[in-house]
C-alpha cells in the first residue's frame, strides 16, 4: 500500500515569510509524528498527534511552529515568520497502535520536506 | 534528559569486513532501542529494535542486543556489502513515551 507522503518534497522562501509543510500518513495509522533533521544530524522530534489531538508537543522549538490535524488524518506543520535557522528537512512519520505493554508502534517515516529559507 | 551517542563517521570497510558501530544511551526508565538505516535517496527506514534488556534485535544480516549495564546497543553485522552503503541511526523511544530520540548518524561506506 501507499507509505507516507510529504509536500511538497522541496520549499524554498524568503526569511520571514510564512510556510506549510504538508504530511500524508498510512491510511488508518492514528499516530503521527513530525521530526526536524539537520544537516549532519539525527532527527529531532517536534510533535506528536493521537487522533486529532496533539499528545506531545513538546519539540516544537518556539510560538512560531504550529501543527494541526483536523480529521485525524492529514497533518499541516505551520511556520510563521520563518528564520534561516529553519532550514532542514522535516520528516512526518505515522504508526498504528498495536498496543499492550511494553508497546512499541513501528513509526514510518516519509521522505521529507526540504525547506530552505533564504 | 534521555540521549543517544553513537560513533561518528564515516566508516569505510572493504566488502565482507566485519562491521561495529557503536551506540550508547542515557535515559530514565525503560527505554526501547532501534537502529534505523537511510540509504542514498530514500526515507528512514526501521532496520531492528529490541524493547526490553537482552533482547536481541536482528534483521539483514544485522544484529543489535540491548546491554542496560552497559547501557549500550552496538550494531553488528558478520559480512558487509555494497549496498549497506549508507547512515545509520541509532535511537530509542522513553519509558511511556511514542517520540524517538535519535543519535547523529553513522555513515557507511562499502567498497568493492
Amino acid at each position: 500500500g501507499a507509505g507516507v507522503s510529504q509536500t511538497p518534497s522541496n520549499k524554498v522562501t524568503e526569511k520571514g515569510k510564512y510556510v506549510e509543510l504538508r504530511c500524508d500518513p498510512i491510511s488508518g495509522h492514528t499516530a503521527l509524528y513530525w521530526y526536524r533533521q539537520s544537516l549532519g544530524q539525527g532527527p529531532e522530534f517536534l510533535i506528536y498527534f493521537q487522533g486529532t489531538g496533539a499528545a506531545d508537543d513538546s519539540g516544537l522549538p518556539n510560538d512560531r511552529f504550529f501543527a494541526v490535524r483536523p480529521e485525524g488524518s492529514v497533518s499541516t506543520l505551520k511556520i510563521q515568520r520563518t528564520e534561516r535557522g529553519d532550514s532542514a528537512v522535516y520528516l512526518c512519520a505515522s504508526s498504528h497502535p498495536a498496543g499492550g505493554p511494553p508497546s512499541y508502534n513501528e513509526q514510518f517515516f516519509g521522505p521529507g520536506t526540504r525547506l530552505t529559507v533564504l | 534528559g534521555d540521549s543517544v551517542t553513537q560513533m561518528e563517521g564515516p566508516v569505510t570497510l572493504s566488502e565482507e569486513a566485519f562491521l561495529t558501530i557503536n551506540c550508547t544511551y542515557t535515559a530514565t526508565g525503560y527505554p526501547s532501542l532501534f537502529w534505523y538505516v537511510q540509504y542514498p535517496g530514500e526515507g528512514l527506514q526501521l532496520l531492528l529494535k529490541a524493547t526490553k534488556a537482552d533482547d536481541k534485535g536482528s534483521n539483514k544480516g544485522f544484529e543489535a542486543t540491548y546491554r542496560k549495564e552497559t547501557t549500550s546497543f552496538h550494531l553488528e553485522k558478520g559480512s558487509v556489502q555494497v549496498s549497506d552503503s549508507a547512515v545509520y541511526f541509532c535511537a530509542l523511544t522513553p519509558g511511556g513515551y511514542n517520540k524517538l530520540i535519535f543519535g547523529a548518524g553513522t555513515r557507511l561506506a562499502v567498497h568493492p
